[in-house]
C-alpha cells in the first residue's frame, strides 16, 4: 500500500530537549516536504527536498532542520524546541512535476 | 505573492443540503488547483484537482471548476452526508511543486 508514515503520532516534550520526527514514504517519490498546521493559518511549508541531499527552506524554517540521506526518509529535527513550535506537523511526498501530494497521518507536538 | 483565500467556517448544513465552499487564488502563471479533505484525526487526502483553465475536477459527488477569469475554484456538492463532515483545504501548486494552502473550512453536517 502506497503511504507516507510519520512517527510519533503524538509527542509531548519540554523546552530545549532535542527531538526528531521521522517520515518515510514507499512510493519512490523525489519530492518531500514538511508542513505545520495551525488554527487560522492553514498549512505552511517548513522545508522541502527535491531529491537526495537536496533540501531548501520553505516559508517557516526557523527552529527546524531536515536531512535527506535516503530517498525514502525525510526526518524533521528540532534542535531546541520552544512552545511556539507546538503544532500539528505533516510530511508529504510527490513525484517530480507530479500534481498530487500524499500526506502522512500527522504528528501532534506539544512543547511545554 | 501567491496565495489562496477560502471562506471561513464552520459551515453547518443538514444532511442532503447543497454545499458551496468558496475559494479564490492569486498566482503568477498558471497553477494547478486542488481540494484536499482532512477527516478527524487523519492527514490530508486529495479530493479533486484541475490543472488548467475550464477543467472540472470531480470525486465522491464533489465538483470544482477552474475559473481563470474569476481566479476561483469553488467546491460544490449537491447533497451532503454526515460522513462529509471534515475540514476542506483549497490549494494551488506552482511550477516549483510547492503547495500553497488556504486556511481550511470546517464542514459540519447534521442528520
Amino acid at each position: 500500500e502506497a503511504q507516507v508514515t510519520q512517527n510519533p503520532r503524538y509527542l509531548i516534550t519540554v523546552t530545549g530537549k532535542k527531538l526528531t520526527v521521522t517520515c518515510s514514504q514507499n512510493m519512490n517519490h523525489e519530492y518531500m516536504s514538511w508542513y505545520r498546521q495551525d488554527p487560522g493559518l492553514g498549512l505552511r511549508q517548513i522545508y522541502y527536498s527535491m531529491n537526495v541531499e537536496v533540501t531548501d527552506k520553505g516559508d517557516v524554517p526557523e527552529g527546524y532542520k531536515v536531512s535527506r540521506k535516503e530517498k525514502r526518509n525525510f526526518p524533521l529535527i528540532l534542535e531546541s524546541p520552544s512552545p511556539n513550535q507546538t503544532s500539528l506537523y505533516f510530511c508529504a511526498s510527490s513525484v517530480q512535476g507530479g500534481a498530487e501530494a500524499f500526506f502522512g497521518q500527522g504528528t501532534r507536538l506539544t512543547v511545554v | 505573492g501567491d496565495s489562496v483565500t477560502q471562506m471561513e467556517g464552520p459551515v453547518t448544513l443538514s444532511e442532503e443540503a447543497f454545499l458551496t465552499i468558496n475559494c479564490t487564488y492569486t498566482a503568477t502563471g498558471y497553477p494547478s488547483l486542488f481540494w484536499y479533505v482532512q477527516y478527524p484525526g487523519e492527514g490530508l487526502q486529495l479530493l479533486l484537482k484541475a490543472t488548467k483553465a475550464d477543467d472540472k475536477g470531480s470525486n465522491k459527488g464533489f465538483e470544482a471548476t477552474y475559473r481563470k477569469e474569476t481566479t476561483s475554484f469553488h467546491l460544490e456538492k449537491g447533497s451532503v452526508q454526515v460522513s462529509d463532515s471534515a475540514v476542506y483545504f483549497c490549494a494551488l501548486r506552482l511550477l516549483s511543486r510547492k503547495l500553497i494552502f488556504g486556511t481550511g473550512t470546517r464542514l459540519q453536517v447534521f442528520p
